[in-house]
C-alpha cells in the first residue's frame, strides 16, 4: 500500500525541548516537504528537500531543522528556538521532472501542541 | 512570490446544490491544482489544470482557468454532505523552482444534509 505516514498524530510537548515529526514514504519520489498549518490558514513551507542529501530552507524555517539521509524518510525536528511551535504540521512528496507538475501527496499531518 | 488566494472563505450550501469557489493568483503560471482537507486530515489532489487548457472535469468537479484573468474556478455539481471540506488552490512557485506550491488560504465548504 503506498503512501506517506507521518507520526505520531499528536505530540505534546514542554516548552525548551526539542521534538522530531516523522515522516516516510515508500512512493519513490524524489522530493518531499514540510509544511505547517495554523488554524483557519493555508500551508506555509518550513522546508523541502529536491533529492537525498539535499534540502532548503522554505518560507518559515526558523527554529526548525530537517535532514535527508534516505529518500524515504524526511524528519522535521522543531526546536526551542521556534518561538511559537503549536501548530498542525504536515509532509508531502512529489516527483518532479521533465513532464511532471509536482502535484503533492500529503500524509495525515500531525498536530503538535507545547505546553 | 505568488499566490492563490480562493474566495470566499467560507461557503454554506444545502445537499444537492451546487459550490463555486474561485482563486485568483498574481503571476503566470503553467498549472494550477485544486486539492480537498478534511478536517484535522492531510490534503488530497483533486485535478490540476495546465495553462494551456480552459476547462477540465473529474466526476462531478469542474475546473475553469482564465489565464487573462489570471483566476479559476472549482465547481462542485450536486454536493454531498460528504464534500464538507477545504478546498485549496495551488500554483508552483514562480522563483523558477518546479518543485515548490504555494497554496491559498483555502475556501471552508459546508454541505448541510
Amino acid at each position: 500500500d503506498g503512501g506517506i505516514t507521518q507520526s505520531p498524530k499528536y505530540l505534546f510537548r514542554k516548552e525548551g525541548q526539542n521534538v522530531t515529526l516523522s515522516c516516510e514514504q515508500n512512493l519513490n519520489h524524489d522530493a518531499m516537504y514540510w509544511y505547517r498549518q495554523d488554524p483557519g490558514q493555508g500551508l506555509r513551507l518550513i522546508y523541502y528537500s529536491q533529492i537525498v542529501n539535499d534540502f532548503q530552507k522554505g518560507d518559515i524555517a526558523e527554529g526548525y531543522s530537517v535532514s535527508r539521509e534516505k529518500k524515504e524518510s524526511f524528519p522535521l525536528t522543531v526546536t526551542s528556538a521556534q518561538k511559537n511551535p503549536t501548530a498542525f504540521y504536515l509532509c508531502a512528496s512529489s516527483t518532479p521532472g521533465p513532464g511532471a507538475h509536482n502535484e503533492q501527496f500529503f500524509g495525515p499531518g500531525t498536530r503538535l501542541t507545547v505546553l | 512570490s505568488q499566490q492563490g488566494e480562493e474566495d470566499p472563505q467560507a461557503l454554506s450550501i444545502q445537499e444537492g446544490e451546487n459550490a463555486t469557489m474561485n482563486c485568483s493568483y498574481k503571476t503566470s503560471i503553467n498549472n494550477l491544482q485544486w486539492y480537498r482537507q478534511n478536517s484535522g486530515r492531510g490534503l488530497v489532489h483533486l485535478i490540476l489544470i495546465r495553462s494551456n487548457e480552459r476547462e477540465k472535469h473529474s466526476g462531478r468537479l469542474r475546473v475553469t482557468l482564465d489565464t487573462s484573468k489570471k483566476s479559476s474556478s472549482l465547481l462542485i455539481t450536486a454536493s454531498r454532505a460528504a464534500d464538507t471540506a477545504s478546498y485549496f488552490c495551488a500554483t508552483p512557485n514562480s522563483g523558477g523552482s518546479n518543485y515548490k506550491l504555494t497554496f491559498g488560504k483555502g475556501t471552508l465548504l459546508t454541505v448541510n444534509p
